[in-house]
């Protein structure tokens, strides 16, 4: 089973609507988790930190869950320029920073 | 502020050739990463620089690969001698402060590897 592992997509959405990522992490020890996005051909940039409690900004939101063991993205109200892919990262021991990443999902918003 | 810089953003070789890559991280991040993009897999830890310092290089991925970070400002990771398998996007990523789990890591623009 791989450390991360989230869908590969495309998500294929209409602009305007609501899509929503999973990412399940196999450490349930993780103390840190993140979401980065990454345009075609360039690098990871960081979307939002994910904390227990929940965080929103502006029409994302982030979501953890112990329990299950996965972090969630949603994003309302797509715009084209939301199309990228979207990594989720973990970091596994809570102390220095060796993160680890899922393959990315695809999100693709056509007009 | 100028982000993470890689040079070169390509690299084409034989097998069997030396290459050389090098990351400058944010000025005064004494965090350095390297990482790597193989085709069709996902971003994969290679190791982690604290000041000049290897803090953790268990992502290496054997001993062609000599990663150095002299006087704790820039890095160079060389590959030698490389092989196919060796082709993808190396990534450099920088962060400040060791002791914060949540510390952002910003990332260069990679350097893409190509092994003929």
């Amino acid at each position: 089973r791989k450390e991360v592992e989230q869908d590969p997509g495309p998500f294929n959405v209409p602009e305007g609507a609501t899509v929503a990522f999973n990412c399940t992490y196999s450490n349930s020890a993780s103390q840190s988790f993140f979401w980065y996005r990454q345009d075609c051909r360039k690098e990871p940039k960081l979307l939002m930190s994910v904390y227990s409690s929940g965080n929103e900004d502006g029409r994302f939101t982030a979501q953890l869950n112990r329990a299950s063991q996965y972090i969630s993205l949603l994003i309302r109200d797509s715009k084209l320029s939301d199309s990228a892919t979207y990594l989720c990262v973990v970091n596994p021991s809570g102390g220095y920073q060796k993160v680890t990443f899922g393959t990315g999902t695809k999100l693709q918003v056509i007009p | 502020e100028a982000g993470v810089t890689q040079f070169p953003s390509h690299s084409v070789i034989e097998k069997g050739q030396t290459v050389t890559l090098r990351c400058d991280p944010i000025s005064g991040h004494d965090n350095l990463y390297w990482y790597r993009r193989v085709m069709g897999k996902e971003i994969k830890f290679l190791l982690h620089f604290v000041k000049e310092s290897k803090q953790d290089e268990s992502g290496m991925p054997n001993n062609r690969f000599l990663a150095e970070r002299t006087g704790g400002t820039y890095s160079t990771l060389k590959v030698q001698p490389a092989e196919l398998e060796d082709s993808g996007v190396y990534f450099c990523a920088s962060s400040q402060d060791l002791h914060r789990a949540t510390d952002t890591q910003y990332f260069g623009p990679g350097t893409r590897l190509t092994v003929l």
